[in-house]
């Protein structure tokens, strides 16, 4: 069975510091793997996405994150956070259509001024 | 965005009622999901739909049932409702591999 570990449930940031959360994953398969962000009282907002190829991605809002197959992880990073980053960050693994994802537990990140 | 709408957005009810929320989106999309998120738990999935009336159980689907009899609706039922159920509901569609999310139906259970 698929699954996703998010080891860090909150962090706390100095805006203008650099950001990187954490996500593991166990998948029988190539994942797909996804970040999504929410706002306090908010959907979820797709920040990027990793399906193959460059294991690089670019993302909205200035995210980035790195799919690491050795290591079963797939770790979002920011170099410079704003005060408006202040929020949940979930990460999730799928496959193909029909993709019922596995998120993890979120890690909800603070921004100090 | 897949022009996904949720309805009630917000919804309290008592212990044993029936409660059933729509998701409705608009772009003709074949699949789509509900999920329930609860804290530190991030978000799982109950049921979900590959076409009308095609659904099927997901990770958490006892004692919520669903429906969808057109493509653009998928219906998410609770038949008797329980503490255990209040919760914030999100539905969602997927295009091209990605899953978009509603805006969320917060529902509580007195």
């Amino acid at each position: 069975a698929q699954s996703v570990t998010q080891p860090d449930i909150h962090i706390t940031v100095s805006e203008g510091a650099s950001l990187e959360l954490r996500c593991n994953y166990s998948y029988g398969a190539t994942p797909y793997l996804f970040w999504y962000v929410q706002s306090p009282g908010q959907g979820l907002q797709l920040l990027l996405k990793y399906f193959s190829g460059d294991t690089l991605v670019q993302g909205i809002k200035g995210f980035e994150a790195e799919f690491k197959r050795s290591q079963s992880s797939f770790n979002l990073r920011k170099p410079s956070v704003h005060w408006s980053d202040a929020a949940e960050y979930f990460c999730a693994v799928g496959k193909a259509a029909g993709n019922k994802l596995t998120f993890g537990g979120g890690t909800r990140v603070l921004v100090k001024p | 965005d897949a022009g996904i709408t949720q309805s009630p957005r917000h919804k309290v009810t008592e212990t044993g009622t029936p409660v059933t929320l729509r998701c409705h989106q608009t772009e003709n999309h074949r699949y789509m999901y509900w999920y329930r998120q609860d804290p530190g738990h991030g978000l799982r999935l109950i049921h979900y739909s590959y076409g009308v009336k095609d659904t099927d159980k997901g990770e958490v689907s006892d004692g919520y049932s669903v429906s969808r009899s057109k493509t653009e609706d998928f219906l998410l039922t609770l038949e008797s409702a329980t503490s255990s159920q209040t919760s914030v509901y999100f539905c969602a569609s997927e295009s091209g591999n990605t899953i978009y999310f509603g805006e969320g139906s917060w529902l509580t259970v007195v």
